[in-house]
């Protein structure tokens, strides 16, 4: 069964380091979405992206935060320069049309900022 | 703002029995429901959904139902089984540019044997 894949499952940076986390959809998906939890809270939206661009995005996802699809196949997430409130699982999710109701999840990439 | 809210952080329930999950929401906006369930170090997975025009919705031992008056809906899981311990997240389509997903605080379900 297809399914979304993200590298690296955990990632130790120091703070004010730069973190690019990757996520491959499922290959005819059109939709691409990251999602955050810290721990113990609630999954977050962050941004989603469609067609090479950014459709809409939270009020986390500032200026520290970057998407983008480089080659077709890779979904990343940047964060320039962390910091420790940054520390969470992040969730790469994809869809295949805007009406499909379900987000196909990865299993996540812990990011801890020390 | 929170526009899913599940307000049972946890429930313990004994193998056999019914779990019920329970969500409400805030958004009449909403147009789709959605239950994951996730184990801890996983992402979420899908489960079970149901449509706003709908009010319930059934698959194998697993039934959701949806009292739009009330803004709410539940899980329902009969028989339970300990495999079925995990946090089950309730989410709400916004129906809004990018259909995104808005989801409640998690339920931690332990089921004991």
């Amino acid at each position: 069964e297809p399914e979304v894949t993200q590298t690296p499952s955990h990632q130790v940076t120091q703070m004010g380091q730069e973190v690019i986390l990757r996520c491959v959809p499922i290959s005819n998906h059109l939709y691409f979405y990251w999602y955050r939890q810290i721990l113990g809270q609630k999954v977050e939206f962050l941004v989603s992206f469609y067609n090479n661009e950014i459709s809409e995005k939270s009020e986390i996802f500032d200026d520290q935060f970057s998407v983008e699809r480089p080659d077709g196949s890779n979904f990343t997430l940047k964060i320039r320069s962390t910091k420790l409130e940054d520390s969470a699982m992040y969730f790469c999710a994809s869809r295949p049309n805007l009406s499909a109701g379900e987000l196909f999840f990865g299993e996540g990439s812990r990011l801890t900022v020390l | 703002d929170q526009q899913v809210k599940q307000n049972s952080p946890s429930l313990s329930v004994q193998e056999g029995r019914i779990s019920i999950l329970n969500c409400d929401y805030t958004n009449s906006m909403f147009d789709y429901f959605l239950w994951y369930k996730k184990y801890p170090a996983e992402g979420p997975t899908f489960l079970i959904s149901i449509s706003s025009i709908k009010d319930k919705n059934e698959d194998g031992r697993f039934t959701v139902f949806l009292n739009k008056s009330a803004k709410h809906l539940s899980l329902h899981i009969v028989p339970s089984q300990p495999g079925d311990s995990a946090v089950y997240f309730c989410a709400a389509r916004d129906g809004g540019a990018t259909n995104k997903l808005i989801f409640g605080t998690g339920t931690l379900l332990a089921v004991q044997p």
